[in-house]
């Protein structure tokens, strides 16, 4: 079945850095799009990054951008996350998540568990 | 940036009743609008998209309804299994994607 898995959350200090990985299995990784979403305690869902198929084209919020970049390996069937100068308001669950739509429409399809990002010294 | 609103930010409901939830774009975004549903501890899931059209596996009673700024999830009859937080996505002008505060379903 389809299926995201993400790792590599952890409890880091401000000023920190982390790389999240999301491994895909049960679809054609190489041919569809990816969302990071994340979701700080008690909040609602916050686009962090897009990236497009097959990584020609990378988008990112307004309040990542320098920080975070996304990227992928289609050979691997896993997206990343890299993110740096981390802050207390970066703390949340980090969601992988497949767009939906074939070449027209960019919902969200699948959504992996989550992996947990804290921030804190 | 289109600014997502939704209303009521929380609504009692008993089950076997409607529930009728609404979302508005501070612009228009055509049809290119998704509806997610999410329980405590869990991912969020993909109910609505294109405005109107069920995802795969979403039960009848779950309809999306609207286009430019205006849009209404229906659910009804309520089962137990619904109550939820259910959050308007607008994918139309991009980027940002974003994402509304959130309708919080629960029991009257």
């Amino acid at each position: 079945q389809v299926q995201l898995v993400e790792s590599g959350g952890a409890v880091v200090q401000p000023g920190g850095s982390l790389r999240l990985s999301c491994g895909a299995s049960g679809f054609s990784f190489p041919n569809s799009g990816m969302f990071w979403v994340r979701q700080a305690p008690g909040k609602g869902l916050e686009w962090v990054a897009f990236i497009r198929f097959d990584g020609s084209n990378k988008y990112s919020a307004g309040s990542v951008k320098g920080r975070f970049t996304v990227s992928r390996d289609n050979s691997k069937n896993t997206l990343y996350l890299q993110m740096h100068s981390l802050r207390v308001e970066d703390t949340a669950v980090y969601y992988c998540a497949k767009r939906g739509g074939g070449l027209v429409h960019y919902y969200i399809d699948v959504w992996g568990k989550g992996t947990t990002v804290t921030v804190s010294s | 940036e289109i600014i997502m609103t939704q209303s009521p930010a929380t609504l009692s409901v008993s089950p076997g009743e409607r529930a009728t939830l609404s979302c508005r774009a501070s612009q228009s975004v055509r049809s290119n609008l998704a509806w997610y549903q999410q329980k405590p501890g869990q991912a969020p899931r993909l109910i609505i998209y294109a405005a109107t059209t069920r995802a795969t596996g979403v039960p009848g009673r779950f309809s999306g309804s609207g286009s430019g700024t205006e849009f209404t999830l229906t659910i009804g009859p309520l089962q137990s299994e619904d109550f939820a937080v259910y959050y308007c996505q607008q994918y139309n002008d991009w980027p940002p994607f974003t994402f509304g505060p959130g309708t919080k379903v629960d029991t009257k």
